[in-house]
């Protein structure tokens, strides 16, 4: 079974400037999550799909950052435009259902300039 | 919101030695409540898990036991290996299917 593919692996920008990231689920996985992870803390959620719609998006600073899932399969969050303090590495993770085992993409590492 | 503490943050053990870290959580409708693993660079991998209805499960050398009405839950690492060297999360559910992670305990294990 394939995992949760994620891409760019790497990312560096300026600040004002606009990224987007990509996310592809475990195939048949109904929720997919967004998690952003900075260094020496834990994962902070963003953002909860369930199919293609959101779940949760209350940490998401929807000032700047916006995601989609069309199709409930593959999902793209984006930053725009990017400040110093987004620099982390952005996780997308995928489960079953919502009470099921999360399994984590390999993570996008953003460095902001 | 949901407060989630763990303890300790960092912990060194000689290998074989047993490592115990604790999650303590203030949701008391929680009703899910994992552990992940995470090492240096690579992406969190649950390791363990346990539902309210449960007070304790093992599964080899790793066991969590949960205390609801305590609210907290912890992991127990026995015969530690220099590979379970990594960091832990604790991430117990907040309301219906989120999940809120805990700073994290950095478990060194000393050959």
């Amino acid at each position: 079974e394939a995992g949760v593919a994620q891409s760019p692996r790497y990312k560096i920008i300026e600040k004002r400037q606009s990224v987007a990231f990509w996310c592809n689920p475990i195939s048949g996985h109904a929720t997919l999550y967004w998690y952003q992870q900075i260094l020496g803390q834990g994962p902070k959620l963003l953002i909860q799909f369930q199919n293609n719609g959101v779940v949760d998006d209350s940490q998401l600073p929807k000032d700047r950052f916006s995601a989609e899932r069309l199709k409930g399969v593959d999902s793209t969050l984006k930053i725009q435009p990017a400040k110093l303090e987004d620099s982390a590495v952005y996780l997308c993770a995928s489960s079953l259902d919502p009470g099921s085992e999360q399994f984590f993409g390999p993570g996008t590492r953003l460095t902001v300039l | 919101g949901e407060n989630v503490e763990q303890h300790p943050s960092t912990l060194s053990v000689q290998e074989g030695d047993s490592a115990v870290i604790k999650c303590t959580y203030s949701d008391s409708a929680s009703n899910y409540f994992p552990w992940y693993k995470q090492e240096l660079g690579k992406r969190p991998q649950l390791i363990i898990d346990i539902r309210s209805n449960v007070g304790e499960k093992k599964d080899q050398r790793i066991a969590v036991t949960l205390n609801k009405t305590a609210k907290h839950f912890s992991l127990h690492i026995t015969e530690t290996q220099p590979e379970d060297s990594a960091v832990y999360f604790c991430a117990p559910e907040a309301g219906t299917y989120k999940y809120i992670f805990g700073t994290g305990t950095r478990l060194k294990v000393l050959a």
